[in-house]
């Protein structure tokens, strides 16, 4: 099983929609949760953290389920700059303690293209 | 530019050959990563270091790869004798090691695209 599972997408939606992708992660001690977003060919770049009450940064909202090791992501009025890859990330460390973890663990991403 | 540097961007060998990538991390960043990032995949975590002390290696880092921060500064990844399936985006990212009441945002660079023919 895969650290870090996410639907591969495509996900094609029209501009304005909502959409919402899911994440799983396998292990139970993970610590610190975040999506990523990467376009094409470029570096992935931190979209948000996620906290365990669940957090919003504009139209995006994250969500995690510790109980059911789930994270998830909304995005609202979907924009076409919006259209990326969106990648679930996992950390074994403390987000703001002095972990010894250093490694992210990503998933594969979910793509997402948001058409006129 | 102060963000996370990489050198080359771009690099074409021959199989066999020897390969080294350069990164220069954000210039207060004690903690420097590298990950490797082939098509369709996620980012797979190589090594990190914090200041020169190389904290944490993958299963990946064959034999073939060595990575040295010497000076706690930037950053080398050496690929030695390689092979097609080296092929992929080599991307380093640098933090500060968290601490109480701080986050620790990992920023990466643009990446080193290596294609071995």
């Amino acid at each position: 099983r895969k650290e870090v599972e996410q639907d591969p997408g495509p996900f094609n939606v029209p501009e304005g929609a909502t959409v919402a992708f899911n994440c799983t992660y396998s292990n139970s001690a993970s610590q610190s949760f975040f999506w990523y977003r990467q376009d094409c060919r470029k570096e992935p770049k931190l979209l948000m953290s996620v906290y365990s009450s669940g957090n919003e940064d504009g139209r995006f909202t994250a969500q995690l389920n510790r109980a059911s090791q789930y994270i998830s992501l909304l995005i609202r009025d979907s924009k076409l700059s919006d259209s990326a890859t969106y990648l679930c990330v996992v950390n074994m460390g403390f987000m703001n303690y002095g972990g010894s973890q250093g490694n992210l663990i990503f998933g594969k991403g979910t793509k997402l293209s948001v058409k006129p | 530019d102060t963000g996370v540097s990489q050198d080359p961007r771009h690099k074409i060998t021959k199989r066999g050959q020897n390969v080294t990538f350069r990164c220069d991390p954000i210039s207060e960043h004690n903690r420097l990563y590298w990950y490797r990032q082939t098509l369709g995949q996620g980012p797979e975590f190589l090594t990190y270091f914090q200041n020169e002390a190389q904290l944490e290696k993958s299963r990946l880092l064959s034999d073939r790869f060595s990575a040295e921060r010497p000076k706690g500064s930037f950053s080398t990844l050496e690929i030695q004798r390689t092979e097609q399936g080296d092929s992929a985006m080599y991307l380093c990212a640098s933090s500060l090691a968290p601490r109480t009441g701080s986050g620790n945002t990992i920023y990466f660079g643009e990446g080193s695209w290596l294609t071995v023919v």
